[in-house]
Order: structure tokens, then C-alpha cells, then sequence
């Protein structure tokens, strides 16, 4: 079964400073990955995937994501964070061998940029 | 402007009474989605749906419902059944089942409070 964990419920940045969020996963197969923000009392929404190739995904807002596979991780990273990336991030996972179309979503990291 | 809308945004119900939440979405989607949120425990998948008059059971299908009539709708209806039902709940869409890393799109949700 696929899963996904990100062992993190929170994390606090400076603005100005890098930021990391970290993603790690476990499926039978090769796996599709996913990142979605949430901000408050609002919908989830799409950030960037991996599917294939470059193992560095680009992505909304600056955002990009390296996907490891010795590692099974998919960190979310960004070079300078601001106020405004202040928000919920989760984390998906889909198994490219299951045939139900089911994404299973880590429990989020919440993320603070303090000015 | 394409994309999913949920409505309302806040519910109110009262103990022992069955509630359906709206999900239309305008995108031409095949696959529908409905997930649960509470606090710290990520999104968990009720019901999906990958074509028009079929449906599947998610994690955590026991007290709710759904019918997928028309590739636009998808509602889910809350049951007396439902033990703890207050929770933000999300509807999801993605293009095609099973397509290759297909992202969702998600509808900004329903507040659900029990009184």
C-alpha cells in the first residue's frame, strides 16, 4: 500500500531565507508525487508534480521540488520565502501501478514566514 | 471561468438529520472526488468516482452517501449515520481515471458543523 509522511507539522522561516518541506513516500511501484498549498478555509491547490525525467521539478510561486529516489523523498523548496507563503502544504502520492486513481495526501506541514 | 464550485460554504445541522453537500464542476472531468478534513489528520477520501453512474468507496465511506448522475455533479450527502460528521469537507476533479499524473483541482469546501 502507498503512503506517504511528512514529518513535520510545522516549520518557521525568516523571510528572506530559504525554506525546505519535507516529503517522504513508500510505494510498491514507481510513484507519481505532488504538491498542493492550502490557504485558510480554503480548497487545496496544485504547486507541481513529478512524473518523470529531471529529477528537479519547477513549479508555482517560485517553488520547485527534487524528487530522490534512494531516498524516497520529494522535499518542497524555495530560494527566498515571503510573508505570503504562509499556508498549509501537503504532500501526495499516487502509485503508477495501482489502477484505482486514488492520491493519497500526507497530514500537511504548516508553514510560517515570520517578517 | 472554469472550474469546481461547493456549496454552501457553511452548513449548519442538527443531530439525527441528513445533509447534502453540492459539488458541480465545469472542467469536462471525468474523475469526481470527495474528501474529508480535520485538524491534523490531512484529507481522507470518502467516495470517488471515475465515470458517469459509478462509484467507489473510499477510506471512510461509512455514514455518508453519494450519486453521480451527471459528469458535472457529484454530491455527497451526510447520514444520521455519520458518528462525527463536522469536518471541512473537499470536492476534487481530475481529467481522465488513472490518467498519467493527472493533479486534482479542488472546490474551496463545505464547513459542516454539527449543533
Amino acid at each position: 500500500a502507498q503512503s506517504v509522511a511528512q514529518p513535520e507539522d510545522q516549520v518557521n522561516v525568516a523571510e528572506g531565507n530559504p525554506l525546505t518541506v519535507k516529503c517522504t513516500y513508500s510505494v510498491s511501484g514507481n510513484p507519481y508525487l505532488f504538491w498542493y498549498v492550502q490557504y485558510p478555509n480554503r480548497g487545496l491547490q496544485f504547486l507541481l508534480k513529478y512524473i518523470t525525467g529531471d529529477n528537479l521539478v519547477k513549479g508555482s510561486y517560485g517553488f520547485e521540488a527534487e524528487f530522490n529516489k534512494s531516498q524516497t523523498s520529494f522535499h518542497l523548496k524555495k530560494p527566498s520565502a515571503l510573508v505570503s507563503d504562509s499556508a498549509l502544504y501537503f504532500c501526495a502520492v499516487r502509485d503508477r501501478g495501482d489502477r484505482d486513481d486514488k492520491i493519497i495526501f500526507g497530514k500537511g506541514t504548516r508553514l510560517h514566514i515570520l517578517p | 471561468d472554469g472550474g469546481i464550485t461547493q456549496s454552501p460554504k457553511y452548513l449548519f445541522r442538527k443531530e439525527g438529520q441528513n445533509v447534502t453537500l453540492s459539488c458541480e464542476q465545469n472542467l469536462n472531468h471525468d474523475a469526481m472526488y470527495w474528501y474529508r478534513q480535520d485538524p491534523g489528520q490531512g484529507l481522507r477520501l470518502i467516495y470517488y468516482s471515475q465515470i458517469v453512474n459509478d462509484f467507489q468507496k473510499g477510506d471512510i465511506a461509512e455514514g455518508y452517501s453519494v450519486s453521480r448522475e451527471k459528469k458535472e455533479s457529484f454530491p455527497l450527502t451526510v447520514t444520521s449515520a455519520q458518528k462525527n460528521p463536522t469536518a471541512f469537507y473537499l470536492c476534487a476533479s481530475s481529467i481522465v481515471p488513472g490518467g498519467p499524473g493527472d493533479e486534482q483541482f479542488f472546490g474551496p469546501g463545505t464547513r459542516l458543523t454539527v449543533l
